[in-house]
C-alpha cells in the first residue's frame, strides 16, 4: 500500500527565516509526486508536480525537489501569507489515478 | 479559484439521513474525483469517474455512491449518515484519464448531529 509521511507536523518560522518541509513516500512505481497548499476551510491549491528523481521546480519563494524516497519543499525568506498547510501526495503508475496524501505540515510564519 | 465548483458549502443533518453533494468540474475536464478529509485520517480518495464511467474506487463505504452525468457534473450521495461521516468532502477534476494534475474545489463541510 502506498504511504506518505510528512514532517514536521507543524513548523513555526519568523518572517525571512528559510526552512524545508519533508515528504517521505513508499509507492510501487511512482507516476508523480504532487505538492498542494491548503488554507483553513478551503480546498487544496496545486503547487507542483515532480515526476522523476533529480527534478526541481520553483515558484516564487517555493522550490520542490525529488529523490527516489522523498521530496522537499524549500521555503526561502517566507512571508506571513505563506502560512498554510502544505500537503504532499503521490500517484502510482497503473490504471488508478487516485492521489495518496500525507497528513500535511502546518506552517506558520510570524511577522 | 480552481474553476471547480461544489454545492452546498455547508450541510448540517441528522444521523440516519441522506444527503447529496454536487460538483461541477473545470470547463473541459472529463475526470472527477471525490475525496473525504477528516481531522484524524487526512485526505482519503473515495471514487473516480471519467466521462460518465466509474474508473476506480477507494475506501468508499457501501452507504456512499456517486455518479457522473452527461454534462459531466457529479453527485456524491451519502445515506444512513453516522456521526463519523462528518468531514469535508472535496471533488477534484482533471483533463483526461491519466496523470494530469487534479484541481480541487472549495469543498462541502458536512456535519452530522
Amino acid at each position: 500500500e502506498d504511504q506518505v509521511t510528512q514532517s514536521p507536523e507543524a513548523l513555526r518560522l519568523q518572517e525571512g527565516e528559510s526552512s524545508s518541509l519533508n515528504c517521505s513516500y513508499t509507492v510501487s512505481g511512482l507516476r508523480g509526486l504532487f505538492w498542494y497548499r491548503q488554507d483553513p476551510g478551503k480546498g487544496p491549491e496545486f503547487l507542483f508536480t515532480l515526476y522523476s528523481a533529480g527534478e526541481e521546480k520553483e515558484k516564487e519563494r517555493l522550490k520542490a525537489t525529488l529523490t527516489k524516497k522523498e521530496s522537499f519543499l524549500h521555503i526561502t525568506a517566507p512571508k506571513p501569507e505563506d502560512s498554510a498547510t502544505y500537503l504532499c501526495a503521490v500517484q502510482r503508475r497503473g490504471s488508478n489515478y487516485k492521489l495518496t496524501f500525507g497528513k500535511g505540515t502546518l506552517l506558520t510564519v510570524n511577522p | 479559484d480552481s474553476g471547480v465548483t461544489q454545492t452546498p458549502k455547508h450541510l448540517i443533518t441528522a444521523t440516519g439521513q441522506r444527503v447529496t453533494l454536487r460538483c461541477s468540474p473545470r470547463s473541459g475536464d472529463l475526470s472527477v474525483y471525490w475525496y473525504q478529509q477528516s481531522l484524524d485520517q487526512g485526505l482519503q480518495f473515495l471514487i473516480h469517474y471519467y466521462n460518465g464511467e466509474e474508473r476506480a474506487k477507494g475506501n468508499i463505504l457501501e452507504r456512499f455512491s456517486a455518479q457522473q452525468f452527461p454534462d459531466l457534473h457529479s453527485e456524491l450521495n451519502l445515506s444512513s449518515l453516522e456521526l463519523g461521516d462528518s468531514a469535508l468532502y472535496f471533488c477534484a477534476s482533471s483533463v483526461g484519464n491519466s496523470q494530469e494534475t487534479q484541481y480541487f474545489g472549495p469543498g462541502t463541510r458536512l456535519l452530522v448531529l
